[in-house]
């Protein structure tokens, strides 16, 4: 069946530095990638996300890169802040089947 | 926009009682919602997909007669898990996006977090 996996399951960076989460999912027809941050007993959070016509996405201190031909895509986070920790967590949806398979999530954590 | 809101927060229930979870979006109408399960320190486990005015989809593995589905408006679907167990406890959300055209991000609920004793 569909699956997605992600890289780092874990992840500390000194405040300041950048933040790289990786994903690979498995079925070629998705077309939609977001990502979402889910801090302690909160709900998931949209952050950012990218469609499969797009290469590239950036919002400020994030960014999303898509690579289709390697069904690779990344979230990038520059000059993080202590206020970034929590567990992101990288989606692939499938218009055909109208699923959302989420990756295992990476906790980050950025120390002071 | 697009605030999905989810009842109880949490819940504690004796093992053999059904518990009922409630999704509502609150200024959007969603034809789709989406039911996950969530371990400590886990992904996001789709159980389900819940379609107004028709049957839910289960995901292979998820037992359909003990997570009973309902999504009898555009605004509201249920969970039931009925004849709880210990091993049933776990967070629950849901999830539903805009009826639009096109890739949608999902917004979710704030989950149930259900203990079953």
């Amino acid at each position: 069946g569909e699956n997605v996996e992600q890289h780092p399951s874990t992840l500390s960076v000194q405040e300041g530095d950048s933040a790289v989460i990786k994903c690979t999912y498995s079925d070629s027809a998705s077309n939609y990638f977001p990502w979402y941050k889910q801090e302690l007993g909160k709900r998931p959070q949209l952050i950012i996300d990218i469609r499969s016509n797009v290469g590239e996405k950036k919002d400020q201190r994030i960014a999303v890169t898509l690579n289709k031909t390697a069904k690779h895509f990344s979230l990038h986070i520059t000059e993080t802040q202590p206020e970034d920790s929590a567990v992101y967590f990288c989606a692939a949806y499938t218009s055909g089947t109208y699923k959302y398979i989420f990756g295992t999530g990476t906790r980050l954590k950025v120390l002071a | 926009g697009a605030v999905v809101s989810q009842h109880p927060s949490r819940v504690i229930c004796k093992s053999g009682t059904s518990v009922k979870i409630e999704c509502r979006s609150l200024d959007f109408q969603a034809t789709t919602m989406f039911w996950y399960r969530q371990f400590p320190k886990q992904s996001l486990m789709l159980m389900a997909t819940s379609n107004e005015g028709s049957k839910a989809t289960y995901e292979q593995g998820v037992e359909k007669d003990k997570f009973l589905i309902n999504h009898a408006s555009l605004t509201l679907s249920t969970l039931t898990v009925t004849s709880a167990h210990p091993e049933d406890s776990s967070f629950y959300i849901c999830s539903a996006r805009l009826d639009r055209g096109g890739n949608s991000p999902l917004h979710f609920g704030n989950g149930t977090r259900l203990t079953v004793t």
